[in-house]
């Protein structure tokens, strides 16, 4: 079954200071995967997504996300992190006529 | 963009009341909606998938009788809770998928979720 996985359930960063989300997931093929943050008691906003093409992805608010075949990785990266960026981040995976799979979600504390 | 609106944001229930959750996509059709759930710091899982103008398809576990999904327009689904217990108690997420546009070639775009609380 496809499952999705981020190590990581709480980081803590210094406002400032570079970052990266890991995400890995469990699939037969490449699926489509997608990046989404989620800030308390909100609704969940697409950071970036990759489908096929270039595997470092663009994504808003300055994050950028790299897709690794060989390591079934798909990890989001931010040089300089904001105050604002606290929050809760979800990695998700989608394969053809298939739902999204959520990972467990990885929540971001910033440091002042 | 394509803007999916949920409705109530936040809603407190007696136990044993039912409770309707809305989930509208305002500039768009949706012929499927799917509704999420989601526990006090856990992720998201897939409830059921809202089909217009047939049955919706539930995720095994969950309860169809305890969770009425109703799609009866284009861009309307209704998700009711019957008989709420605490247990119930949850943030409850929609979701649609916006059709392709020049700025966009994807577009699953999310409600704002309703916290529902059965006291």
């Amino acid at each position: 079954a496809q499952s999705v996985t981020q190590p990581d359930i709480h980081i803590t960063v210094s406002e400032g200071a570079s970052l990266e989300l890991r995400c890995n997931y469990s699939y037969g093929a490449t699926p489509y995967l997608f990046w989404y943050v989620q800030s308390p008691g909100q609704g969940l906003q697409l950071l970036l997504k990759y489908f096929s093409g270039d595997t470092l992805v663009q994504g808003i608010k300055g994050f950028e996300a790299e897709f690794k075949r060989s390591q079934s990785s798909f990890n989001l990266r931010k040089p300089s992190v904001h105050w604002s960026d606290a929050a809760e981040y979800f990695c998700a995976v989608e394969s053809y006529g298939q739902n999204f799979v959520f990972g467990p979600g990885t929540r971001l504390s910033v440091l002042p | 963009g394509a803007v999916v609106s949920q409705h109530p944001s936040r809603v407190i229930c007696k136990s044993g009341t039912s409770v309707k959750i809305e989930c509208r996509s305002l500039d768009f059709q949706a012929t499927t909606m799917f509704w999420y759930r989601q526990f006090p710091k856990q992720s998201l899982m897939l409830m059921a998938t809202s089909n217009e103008g047939s049955k919706a398809t539930y995720e095994q576990g969950v309860e169809k009788d305890k969770f009425l999904i109703n799609h009866a327009s284009l861009t309307l689904s209704t998700l009711t809770v019957t008989s709420a217990h605490p247990e119930d108690s949850s943030f409850y997420i929609c979701s649609a998928n916006a059709p392709p546009t020049p700025k966009s070639d994807y577009g699953y775009t999310f409600g704002s979720g309703t916290r529902l609380t059965v006291v």
